[in-house]
């Protein structure tokens, strides 16, 4: 069973320069999400999808942009990346409301602006 | 706004041992709340979650508590296990959004 498959796994990025990442599961989940992770720290949303086509703003979505044009993937990108985005990214999914139900997540990216 | 707390960064406890972890949160109208365990490197796991309706929920080994008068949540692990070594998270709903809001976590150490 894949779940939730995140790639890349690490990424070197210069400052100014963009990237994707991609989030694909397979569980036929609705609802996707974008966390990070900073040290000592918990997660916290950057942006999540209630559905293929829509997508909404969390906690910390500057500097970011993301696409659902599938139902299966989540896309995440950084259009012109700062030291300030190196963190471990995270992506996860769930069947239904996504503050009423267990969220899936996938092993992270690990992503170095320098 | 709401947050979600844990009292303690770092538990250190020994092999056998039973565990508690605690978690504070702030927001009342919270009806669900969920625990998950990450290893190192690794992403977040599903441990066990409780609605509010409920006062206490039992799986292997794990147990958690709800006391919605003081708006405490506990993770009780038993005889614990150096696989149980992890960081520990309880979230709840972020207010106005269908996602999870996480707490800062808490580090365990089982000795053996």
């Amino acid at each position: 069973n894949a779940g939730v498959t995140q790639t890349p796994k690490f990424r070197v990025l210069k400052t100014g320069q963009s990237m994707t990442l991609l989030c694909a599961q397979d569980m036929n989940h609705e609802y996707m999400y974008w966390y990070r992770q900073d040290p000592g720290m918990g997660l916290r949303l950057i942006h999540y999808s209630v559905g293929e086509g829509t997508t909404a703003k969390g906690e910390v979505p500057d500097g970011y942009n993301v696409s659902r044009l599938k139902k299966q993937n989540f896309l995440l990108g950084l259009e012109s990346a700062a030291p300030s985005q190196t963190s471990v990214y995270f992506c996860a999914s769930s069947y239904s409301s996504g503050g009423n139900t267990e969220a899936f997540f996938g092993q992270g990216t690990r992503l170095t602006v320098v | 706004g709401e947050s979600v707390g844990l009292h303690l960064p770092t538990l250190s406890v020994q092999e056998g041992d039973n565990s508690i972890i605690n978690c504070a949160y702030s927001n009342s109208a919270s009806d669900y709340f969920i625990w998950y365990k990450q290893e190192s490197g690794k992403g977040p796991q599903f441990i066990i979650d409780i609605r509010s309706n409920m006062d206490k929920r039992q799986g292997q080994r794990v147990t958690v508590l709800l006391n919605k008068t003081v708006k405490h949540l506990s993770l009780q692990i038993a005889a614990t296990q150096p696989g149980d070594s992890a960081v520990y998270f309880c979230a709840e709903p972020y207010t106005g959004r269908r996602a999870l809001t996480f707490g800062s976590g808490t580090r365990l150490q089982v000795q053996p």
